[in-house]
C-alpha cells in the first residue's frame, strides 16, 4: 500500500523567501511522484511530475523538487515566494504514472506574508 | 481543449434524495477518475475506468455510490439515498495513458 505524509498543515513565508513543503511517501515499487496546487474553489493542476527519470525535476512557475529514495522524500521548494504562490499544495504517489489512481497528502496550505 | 468538465458545479439537496454527478473527460483520453475531497479525509481515490471499464472500485464508500462509463466521452457517479456525511467536492480527472491526470473544476456537494 502506497502512502504520502506531508509535514504541516500550514507553512507561511514572506514574500521574497524560501518555499519548502515537505512530502515523504511509502510505497512497495518504485514511485512516481507528483506535486499538485488548488487555488481556492478549484481543481487540481499539476506543478511537477517524478517518473523515475532525473531526480531534481523542475515544474511550472519556478517551482522543483528532488526525490531522494534514501530519504523517501520528494520536498517542493521555490527560491522566492510570489504572493501568487498562496495556495495548498498535494503531494501524490501512484505506482503506475496516470494509469492508477493517485494517493495524496492532507495537504499543506502556503501563506505568503507581504 | 477545453479541459475536464463537470455538472453541476454545485449541487444542494436533501438527506435521502438521488444525486447525479457528471463529467465529460477531455477528448481522446482513456482513463478517467473520480475523487472526493472532505476536510476530514482530503483527497479520496473513489473509482477508476480504463477504456470505459472499471479498473477499481475499492474506495467507493458503500453500495449508495455507483459510478458508470457508458462511452469514452461521459461517466457519472450516483448516489443513492444521500446522506449528510456525502458533502463534499467530488472531482473528476482524466489521463491518456500513462501521462498526467488532468482535473476537473469539482463538484461541491451539500446534503441537508
Amino acid at each position: 500500500a502506497q502512502s504520502v505524509t506531508q509535514l504541516g498543515s500550514h507553512v507561511s513565508v514572506s514574500e521574497g523567501a524560501l518555499v519548502l513543503l515537505r512530502c515523504n511517501y511509502s510505497s512497495s515499487v518504485p514511485p512516481y511522484l507528483f506535486w499538485y496546487v488548488q487555488y481556492p474553489n478549484q481543481g487540481l493542476q499539476l506543478l511537477l511530475k517524478y517518473t523515475s527519470a532525473a531526480t531534481l525535476v523542475k515544474g511550472i512557475n519556478g517551482f522543483e523538487a528532488e526525490f531522494k529514495k534514501s530519504e523517501t522524500s520528494f520536498h517542493l521548494t521555490k527560491p522566492s515566494a510570489h504572493m501568487s504562490d498562496a495556495a495548498e499544495y498535494f503531494c501524490a504517489v501512484s505506482d503506475r504514472t496516470g494509469a492508477d489512481g493517485l494517493t495524496f497528502g492532507k495537504g499543506t496550505h502556503l501563506i505568503i506574508q507581504p | 481543449d477545453a479541459g475536464v468538465i463537470q455538472s453541476p458545479r454545485h449541487e444542494v439537496t436533501e438527506m435521502g434524495q438521488e444525486v447525479t454527478l457528471r463529467c465529460k473527460p477531455i477528448s481522446g483520453h482513456n482513463s478517467l477518475f473520480w475523487y472526493r475531497q472532505t476536510m476530514m479525509r482530503g483527497l479520496e481515490l473513489l473509482i477508476y475506468f480504463n477504456n470505459n471499464v472499471p479498473i477499481d472500485d475499492s474506495g467507493m464508500p458503500e453500495d449508495r455510490f455507483s459510478a458508470k462509463m457508458p462511452n469514452a466521452s461521459f461517466s457519472t457517479l450516483k448516489i443513492q439515498p444521500s446522506e449528510p456525511r456525502d458533502s463534499a467536492v467530488y472531482f473528476c480527472a482524466s489521463s491518456l495513458a500513462t501521462d498526467t491526470q488532468y482535473f476537473g473544476p469539482g463538484t461541491r456537494l451539500t446534503v441537508l
